[in-house]
């Protein structure tokens, strides 16, 4: 049962374009997102959070929006770099419940020079 | 501070010997994290722990896979015997248990063949 998800397996993009990746979730207990960035053979580093309370964080060229009603987040990423190439991995947590996050599947973006 | 540590960074074993993957956690950090990363599964919770003490073993796929914490700076896992689809990437984290982020280590990559 996967209780997050990132339907878009990859994602190709210009550069200076915008990439927007979806995140779903099932749990209407999460209250903390996050987003983390993965590049090879390094492990996954912290990019941006939202709190539950809030419906959109932004932090330079990256954006999370959350919509609660719907279970759905999304980062954009404007303008889009090619540094930006990756592995972007959605994850969730329960603040009550203790600092497990429950992560999604991850999305691979591609961006082209 | 050097980060999460994690060792060995490859290992390559035969079906049913015993692997042993270890890590070393941020000096500072009372919360420890074992994820393990497949095509199919994404990033999935094998096991975490707070102050040493084991919270929640849910993840562990079966009875051959063992994890310990023997005091605040080193954790193992081990796989015994290890069997060809516990091929994976293996990543240990490390987080202060009240704030939301995890800091990972560049995991292991384990081929059983």
């Amino acid at each position: 049962d996967q209780q997050v998800k990132q339907n878009s397996p990859s994602l190709s993009v210009q550069e200076g374009r915008i990439s927007i990746l979806n995140c779903d979730y099932t749990n209407s207990m999460f209250d903390y997102f996050l987003w983390y960035k993965k590049y090879p053979a390094e492990g996954p580093t912290f990019l941006i959070s939202i709190s539950s309370i809030k419906d959109k964080n932004e932090d330079g060229r990256f954006t999370v929006f959350l919509n609660k009603s719907a279970k759905h987040l999304s980062l954009h990423i404007v303008p889009s770099q090619p540094g930006d190439s990756a592995v972007y991995f959605c994850a969730a947590r329960i603040k009550a419940a203790g600092n497990k996050l429950t992560f999604g599947g991850g999305t691979r973006v591609l961006v082209k020079p | 501070d050097a980060g999460v540590i994690q060792s060995p960074r490859h290992e390559v074993t035969e079906m049913g010997q015993e692997v042993t993957l270890r890590c070393k956690p941020i000096s500072g950090h009372n919360s420890l994290f074992w994820y393990r990363q497949t095509m199919m599964r994404g990033l999935e919770l094998l096991i975490y722990f707070n102050n040493n003490v084991p919270i929640d073993d849910s993840g562990m796929p079966e009875d051959r896979f063992s994890a310990k914490m023997p005091n605040a700076s080193f954790s193992t896992l081990k796989i015994q015997p290890s069997e060809p689809r516990d091929s994976a990437v293996y990543f240990c984290a490390s987080s202060i248990r009240e704030q939301g982020g995890y800091t990972f280590g560049s995991g292991t990559r384990l081929t059983v063949v």
